[in-house]
C-alpha cells in the first residue's frame, strides 16, 4: 500500500510568495494531521481534520496559514505571503478511525528566502 | 504543554542499554513513541493507552505511570539500527491532538 504521499519534496522560495503544500493521506484513514518542525520548537500540531472537516486549528501560527481538505484524499497548506521564519520541515500524518497510530509522509522541506 | 523529555542526547555502544523518559504536568490520554531517523520522517513505535500499561517490541518496551504522568522508553541490546531521534507524543483528552516532547538523539556506535 502506499503510504502519505507530500508534495512537493523541497521548496525554495522568496519572501512574499505564496507556496501550497499538498497531501495525499492513506486510503481510508478518516484523519488527516498538518504538522511543522523546527529545530527550535521541534514537531508542532498546525491543523488536524476528521472526515474532511477541521477539527483543531489552534495551532495554526496566524492569518497567512491556511489548510483546506476538499475531499478524502487531498489536503493542502497554503502560507500567503511566506516569511523567512516559515522554514521548516512540514509533515502530514493520517490515521485511520478508532486507532491512534499517526502515519507521517515524507514531508516538504520549505525554505523561505 | 509540551512533555519534557530526558535525556536530551545519549551516546551508546552496540550492545548497551538506555532509557528515555518523557514527563507531562498534565494528565494524560495515552502516549506515543515514534523514532525519526535523519532527513526522514517518524516512524510509529508504540502506544501506550492505560495506566500501568507496559509494550514491548524486539527488544524496545515502554511502560506508562499515569499517576506520575510519565512515561519510559527502554531500549536494551542497543543496535545500531536503533540510531535516531526519539519522540514521545502525549495526549491529554478525547481530542487527536498529539504534543510532542522535543526529543532525545540517540546515537549508537560500534
Amino acid at each position: 500500500d502506499a503510504g502519505v504521499i507530500q508534495s512537493p519534496r523541497h521548496e525554495v522560495t522568496e519572501m512574499g510568495q505564496e507556496v501550497t503544500l499538498r497531501c495525499k493521506p492513506i486510503s481510508g484513514h478518516d484523519y488527516l494531521f498538518w504538522y511543522r518542525q523546527t529545530m527550535m520548537r521541534g514537531l508542532e500540531l498546525l491543523i488536524y481534520f476528521n472526515n474532511n472537516v477541521p477539527i483543531d486549528d489552534s495551532g495554526m501560527p496566524e492569518d497567512r496559514f491556511s489548510a483546506k481538505m476538499p475531499n478524502a484524499s487531498f489536503s493542502t497548506l497554503k502560507i500567503q505571503p511566506s516569511e523567512p521564519r516559515d522554514s521548516a520541515v512540514y509533515f502530514c500524518a493520517s490515521t485511520p478511525q478508532g486507532r491512534e497510530t499517526q502515519y507521517f509522509g515524507p514531508g516538504t522541506r520549505l525554505l523561505v528566502l | 504543554q509540551q512533555p519534557v523529555q530526558s535525556p536530551q542526547a545519549v551516546i551508546l555502544r552496540e550492545g548497551e542499554d538506555a532509557v528515555i523518559n518523557c514527563s507531562s504536568s498534565k494528565a494524560l490520554y495515552s502516549v506515543h513513541w515514534y523514532r525519526q531517523k535523519h532527513g526522514e520522517a517518524p516512524v510509529f513505535l508504540m502506544i501506550l493507552l492505560k495506566g500501568g500499561e507496559q509494550k514491548g517490541h524486539d527488544k524496545i518496551s515502554a511502560s506508562f505511570n499515569e499517576k506520575k504522568q510519565q512515561s519510559s522508553l527502554y531500549l536494551t541490546a542497543s543496535q545500531l539500527s536503533y540510531s535516531g531521534t526519539y519522540f514521545c507524543g502525549t495526549r491529554g483528552g478525547s481530542n487527536y491532538k498529539l504534543t510532542f516532547g522535543k526529543g532525545t538523539l540517540l546515537t549508537v556506535n560500534p
